[in-house]
């Protein structure tokens, strides 16, 4: 089993439309959980930390249920500039180490 | 924020020739740097931990003799690709950790180097 799994994608969805995106993780010690974004043949970039309470930033909310090691992520109001590759990332307890990216959702939105 | 650089940003080789990739922290000192590569279509995949004045750590099915990691400062981390070939051919970025760690920023990435073995 993958240690990050995400819905396969591609979704391609019409501006204004609301997507959410699944991840689920393998490893119950982990800590520390993100939602990335990464553009065509560009670096990831930090869109949001995950927060077992839940949280929100704009448009985008994401969510965290320990017990059963899913991650979630809401995208409301789609903008065309929300096309991109989103990656469930999960960190584990100990400083130092690296970040476990998932394979990758894709997103594209269409005007 | 933080900066990470890398360099070069694409380079292109031919078969059994060697490459160094350097990744920089801009305005920070990083103990830890990470070095990732990414296939197309696919997710970032941990190559291996670079520690400050010691020897990296590689994950398993990433050959040390191959991808040869120096981190001899605290600005600084190298990767060289040695006799490469063209299945080395991939997307090649690093993270560096701030040294004063703590919080979602803690590891900051570098733009990454795109190499293509001929």
């Amino acid at each position: 089993r993958k240690e990050v799994e995400q819905d396969p994608g591609p979704f391609n969805v019409p501006e204004g439309a609301t997507v959410a995106f699944n991840c689920t993780y393998s490893n119950s010690a982990s800590q520390s959980f993100f939602w990335y974004r990464q553009d065509c043949r560009k670096e990831p970039k930090l869109l949001m930390s995950v927060y077992s309470s839940g949280n929100e930033d704009g448009r985008f909310t994401a969510q965290l249920n320990r017990a059963s090691q899913y991650i979630s992520l809401l995208i409301r109001d789609s903008k065309l500039s929300d096309s991109a590759t989103y990656l469930c990332v999960v960190k584990g307890n100990q400083a130092g180490t690296a970040l476990i990216f998932g394979k990758g959702t894709t997103l594209s939105v269409s005007s | 924020g933080a900066v990470v650089s890398q360099h070069p940003s694409r380079v292109i080789c031919k078969s059994g020739t060697s490459v160094k990739i350097e990744c920089r922290s801009l305005d920070f000192q990083a103990t830890t740097m990470f070095w990732y590569r990414q296939f197309p279509k696919q997710s970032l995949m941990l190559m291996a931990t670079s520690n400050e004045g010691s020897k990296a750590t590689y994950e398993q099915g990433v050959e040390k003799d191959k991808f040869l990691i120096n981190h001899a400062s605290l600005t600084l981390s190298t990767l060289t690709v040695t006799s490469a070939h063209p299945e080395d051919s991939s997307f090649y970025i690093c993270s560096a950790r701030d040294l004063k760690g703590g919080g979602p920023y803690e590891q900051y990435f570098g733009p990454g180097t795109r190499l293509t073995v001929t």
